[in-house]
């Protein structure tokens, strides 16, 4: 059973603070990792992906994988009160054209 | 990118009835899912929709239940058949990039059960 735990939130973070938002998966084989926002009544849509170790920047959000500790997280330097949104990580394992969601942590910017 | 439209967009319906959702997007995709988002949750894969042979549904998921048709290479549906209040949800349709697997998300419709 291959799982993707989120923490469900809410994240309340103050307007300017860096948001941390975290995702752990279960399947070592797993190979690209997606995170999406959602926007209350709306439909998911992409953030950014990563597929090596290390950290990928683009523009305000950083995402950062972990392989050998199975962790990826989301960074949102300068939070504003328009980041406020559930967001989705999505992983894929090796071989699989099927993501696996985990439940989405809520994340709330106060101004 | 692709653009997605999804009819309707919302319904409510009586416990027993049908309803059949319609899936649309603007280019040719191979690859088209449904999804189930009830509230509070995340996304749960119902199916893939296959083009031209029957869709593959993931465990606890039945055909009976959700049949889907895919005619052709920008179209599907979803039924949900003999609802009951449990059915009540949004279901998404999505389609993946050929480029990376970066999913597409169509607005969802929002279905009330009663």
């Amino acid at each position: 059973q291959k799982e993707v735990e989120q923490n469900s939130g809410p994240l309340s973070v103050p307007e300017g603070a860096i948001a941390s938002l975290n995702c752990t998966y279960s399947d070592r084989g797993s190979q690209s990792f997606f995170w999406y926002r959602q926007y209350s009544g709306k439909s998911p849509e992409l953030i950014m992906f990563i597929y090596s170790n290390g950290d990928k920047e683009d523009g305000r959000f950083t995402a950062q994988l972990n392989k050998a500790s199975q962790y990826v997280s989301l960074l949102i330097r300068d939070s504003q009160p328009s980041d406020s949104a559930t967001y989705l990580c999505a992983v894929y394992s090796g071989g699989s054209y099927i993501p696996t969601f985990g439940r989405g942590t809520s994340l709330i910017v106060h101004p | 990118s692709a653009v997605i439209s999804q009819k309707p967009s919302r319904d409510i319906c009586q416990r027993g009835t049908s309803l059949t959702i319609q899936c649309q997007v603007d280019s040719q995709v191979t690859m088209m899912f449904w999804y189930r988002q009830q509230p509070g949750q995340s996304l749960t894969l119902i199916a893939t929709a296959n083009q031209g042979s029957e869709a593959t549904y993931e465990s606890g998921f039945v055909i009976d239940k959700f049949p889907i048709s895919r005619p052709n290479l920008t179209f599907s549906t979803l039924t949900v058949s003999n609802m009951s209040p449990e059915d009540s949800s949004i279901y998404l349709c999505s389609v993946e990039s050929y480029r990376d697997n970066e999913q597409f998300f169509g607005p969802g419709t929002r279905l009330t059960v009663l």
